[in-house]
């Protein structure tokens, strides 16, 4: 068990482009968040899946983005036409569910 | 989920306890306490959490008060690795799962 492994851990692109990214969470785990970070604040929720479904979503979470969690295992969070305002720390989280979440180290998106 | 209230930035010397306080005045009865720490460029870090009974593992302490209001971590001897920001978190276990994190202490470790 290596933890929750996020890809890429870098990501710059162009405005108006789309981006994907992938979250791999602990393999027994059944629960699975997607957070995001901007510079200096905490991390803000976006969506959580319990195995495939996807439970809850954050207003936070425009029509451009889109997650899925097919057969309940990994997930990836899609951003299309990427704005500056885009530009943070994506993370992914996995629990079963207690006693607390474990996040992956992030991917950083940069949009120019 | 109840709101929490912590010192923006705290300093402790290397070796020394570190106390990390946290006003949780609005928590309901079936809310938990959690802690977690963000290391510089890494992912928020499970630490602690409890429900009203003071919780020790092998990272920190967690001293809850009795009317469940306020809480404080304790990192018994910290060393430099221990430099993060930490999050108290108040959430039911039931019910919404989300974590919804404040600004944190930025608890600065110094030799």
């Amino acid at each position: 068990d290596t933890g929750v492994s996020q890809n890429p851990r870098h990501k710059i692109t162009k405005r108006g482009q789309n981006v994907t990214f992938r979250c791999d969470p602990i393999s027994e785990h059944n629960r699975l968040y997607w957070y995001r970070q901007t510079l200096g604040q905490g991390p803000e929720f976006l969506t959580y899946f319990q195995n495939e479904a996807q439970l809850e979503k954050s207003r936070l979470l425009s029509d451009r983005f889109s997650a899925e969690r097919p057969k309940g295992s990994f997930s990836t969070l899609e951003i299309q036409r990427t704005e500056q305002g885009d530009s943070a720390m994506y993370l992914c989280a996995s629990s079963f569910p207690e006693p607390g979440a474990f996040f992956g180290q992030g991917t950083r998106l940069t949009v120019v | 989920d109840a709101k929490t209230t912590q010192p923006p930035s705290m300093d402790c010397a290397e070796g020394r306890a570190a106390n990390l306080p946290c006003n949780h005045s609005t928590i309901s009865g079936n809310e938990y306490v959690y802690w977690y720490r963000q290391i510089h460029s890494q992912g928020p870090q499970y630490i602690i959490h409890g429900l009203k009974n003071n919780e020790t593992n092998e990272m920190a302490s967690l001293i809850i008060t009795e009317d469940r209001k306020s809480s404080t971590l304790i990192l018994p001897h910290a060393t430099l690795r221990d430099t993060a920001v930490y999050y108290c978190i108040v959430r039911a276990v039931q019910g919404a799962q989300k974590l919804v994190f404040g600004q944190g202490t930025r608890l600065t470790i110094n030799p």
